[in-house]
């Protein structure tokens, strides 16, 4: 059974450091996305990997993945507070170019940005 | 365009009745999916359409829950009999399918609460 992992699970930072989430999972796959989930709102896409090595950067947020570890990273450069969310990683259990269709999720990040 | 769709946005219920769940997915997209999110479980795969194929039914937690897709589009997944344990926000999906890079969008969600 896929288990995904996040760490930390709670993360409080402040305005204009660096920081990085961590996203582990148990079984081969090389698909792994990140969400954000703002307070009551649905999932945002942020990033989409699909290969080892992929590096994928938008704004402050950069996530990579390294499939041979099983480990995917969401690094945060010079926070600001408007990326206080909820970070979800979720893999594909996928091999090979084919899906399973069904994502496995981690248990979520709350960020919090403090100025 | 217009994006993934759900209603209601809101459904309190008393234990024991029955609920009908609505997901409209976007255009085009043939691969269509429910989730589960609530605080003691986090996000929860329920069941996956793809296309004309039998759908990937293995994450309902019980026989009470059942989903059809009709014409390939609009979706609805019934709980029957609800229970308290049942109360959580139910998270329709949808993507180009799993030959792609299968980025699922997410709807907004209904907030299902039994009493």
């Amino acid at each position: 059974e896929l288990k995904v992992e996040q760490n930390p699970l709670f993360l409080s930072m402040q305005e204009g450091k660096n920081y990085t989430i961590y996203c582990n999972y148990s079984t081969t796959s090389d698909r792994l996305y990140w969400y954000r989930q703002d307070p009551g709102k649905s999932l945002e896409s942020l990033f989409v990997l699909l290969s080892n090595g992929a590096v994928k950067q938008e704004g402050r947020l950069m996530a990579s993945l390294d499939t041979k570890a099983r480990l995917s990273t969401l690094h945060i450069t010079a926070a600001v507070h408007d990326l206080s969310a909820t970070y979800f990683c979720a893999v594909d259990q996928a091999s090979g170019g084919t899906s399973y269709g069904k994502l496995t999720f981690g248990q979520g990040t709350i960020l919090t940005v403090h100025p | 365009g217009a994006g993934v769709s759900q209603s209601p946005s809101n459904k309190v219920t008393e234990k024991g009745k029955d609920v009908e769940l609505r997901c409209d997915p976007i255009s085009g997209h043939t691969a269509l999916y429910w989730y589960r999110q609530s605080l003691g479980q986090g996000l929860e795969f329920l069941i996956y359409f793809q296309g004309n194929s039998a759908p990937d039914k293995s994450g309902l937690p019980s026989d009470r829950f059942s989903a059809e897709r009709t014409g390939g589009s609009v979706s609805t997944l019934t709980i029957q009999r609800t229970q308290q344990e049942d109360s959580a926000v139910y998270l329709c999906a949808s993507s180009l399918g799993p030959s792609s890079y299968n980025e699922q969008f997410f709807g907004p969600g209904t907030r299902l609460t039994v009493l």
